[in-house]
Parts: C-alpha cells; sequence; structure tokens
C-alpha cells in the first residue's frame, strides 16, 4: 500500500523567502506525482503534475522535482508572497491516487 | 473550458437523517468521476470512482454510495447519517485517457453530522 508524507505539517516563512516543500512516497511504481494547492474550505487547484519519465516540471515560481528512485518529490516556489498562503498537497498515481496529508504554509508580510 | 459544480457549501444534518450531494461537470464528456472526504489534518481519502454511466466502483466500506444517473452528474448519498460521516467532501473530474491525467476538483461541502 502506497503512504505519502509530508513533512513539516506546517511552516512560516516570511515574505520574499523560498519555500521548500518536501512528499515521499514508500513505493516508486508511480505514473506521475501531482502537487495541489488548497485554500482553507476550499477544494484542490492543480499546481504541477510530473509524469513518472520527468524530473522536473515548472510554472512561474513554481518547479516540482521527482526522484523515483528514492521515493521523493519537492516543491519550491520561489520569493513567497502572503498569497501563497495555503496547504499544499501531494498526490502519487500508482493505479489510484494516494495523498499526503499536506503542508500548511503561512507567508509573514 | 470545464467547470465542475458541487453543491451545497455546507450541510448539517442530524444523525440518522438522510443526506444528498450533487457534483456535476461541464464542458467535457465521458470524464471520470470521483468522491474523496478530507479529515482534518488528514490526506484525501478515496470513497467512490466511475468511469461511466451506472458505473460505480467503491474504495471502502462504509454507510455512504454512489449514483451516476448521466454523464456528468455524480451523486453522493447516505439513508442514515453517522457522526462519523461528518467531514469535507470533494468531488473530482478527470479525462478518460492514458494515465497520468489531471485531477480537476469542485469546491467542496463541508458536512456536520450533529
Amino acid at each position: 500500500k502506497q503512504e505519502v508524507t509530508q513533512i513539516p505539517a506546517a511552516l512560516s516563512v516570511p515574505e520574499g523567502e523560498n519555500l521548500v516543500l518536501n512528499c515521499s512516497f514508500t513505493d516508486s511504481a508511480i505514473y506521475n506525482l501531482q502537487w495541489f494547492r488548497q485554500d482553507p474550505g476550499k477544494g484542490l487547484t492543480s499546481l504541477l503534475l510530473i509524469q513518472s519519465s520527468q524530473r522536473e516540471q515548472t510554472s512561474g515560481r513554481l518547479n516540482a522535482s521527482l526522484d523515483k528512485s528514492s521515493g521523493r518529490s519537492t516543491l519550491y516556489i520561489a520569493a513567497s508572497q502572503p498569497g501563497d498562503s495555503a496547504t499544499y498537497l501531494c498526490a502519487v498515481d500508482d493505479y489510484k491516487l494516494s495523498f499526503g496529508a499536506g503542508t500548511t504554509v503561512t507567508v509573514r508580510a | 473550458s470545464q467547470t465542475i459544480h458541487q453543491w451545497p457549501a455546507t450541510l448539517v444534518q442530524p444523525v440518522g437523517s438522510p443526506l444528498s450531494l450533487e457534483c456535476t461537470v461541464e464542458g467535457t464528456s465521458n470524464p471520470n468521476l470521483y468522491w474523496y472526504r478530507q479529515a482534518a489534518g488528514r490526506g484525501l481519502q478515496l470513497l467512490f470512482y466511475s468511469v461511466g454511466i451506472g458505473q460505480i466502483s467503491s474504495e471502502v466500506p462504509q454507510n455512504l454510495s454512489a449514483s451516476r444517473p448521466q454523464d456528468r452528474q455524480f451523486i453522493l448519498s447516505s439513508k442514515k447519517l453517522l457522526l462519523s460521516d461528518s467531514g469535507f467532501y470533494l468531488c473530482a473530474w478527470s479525462v478518460k485517457a492514458m494515465r497520468g491525467e489531471k485531477l480537476f476538483f469542485g469546491s467542496g461541502t463541508q458536512l456536520s453530522v450533529l
């Protein structure tokens, strides 16, 4: 059974600092990995999807890397802004999606 | 463009009452549809998924059921709610294609069973 872990559970940084969010998974036989953003009381918004054959994906200030062999993915958010405050979840697709519990980010102005 | 509608946004129901949550998708046809539940501080749990009208797969045994009466409509139901059914329910859809498709979520329903 796939286990997805996100550490830390919460993170607080000053505005402008770069964010590094970690995701680890136990079974490396995956199709893809997705990163989502969730605002309080809202649904999830897909940020980036990395196919198993890819090493990274970039969108604006966001960059996600994938190391299948070690079972790790990292989401980098450059030059954080207060609007980046949210919970970020990763999900691993290995026939079905398994979600981590998320990292709640607070960016202080 | 594709959109997904989920309602209601919040719901407070007494124990033993019935439940019906509805989800519809616009702008696409023959999508895969999903119901998830999110407990506080935990990851999302897949409850049901559907690859077509009348085709429902259940991931966990529970007090809930799902139906897909139309191509782009997905309904989550219960005949008698339990306290443990409280949570944040999310509907989602994906393109029916090869593996690796993105998942798109509705805005969620916060259900409180009292």
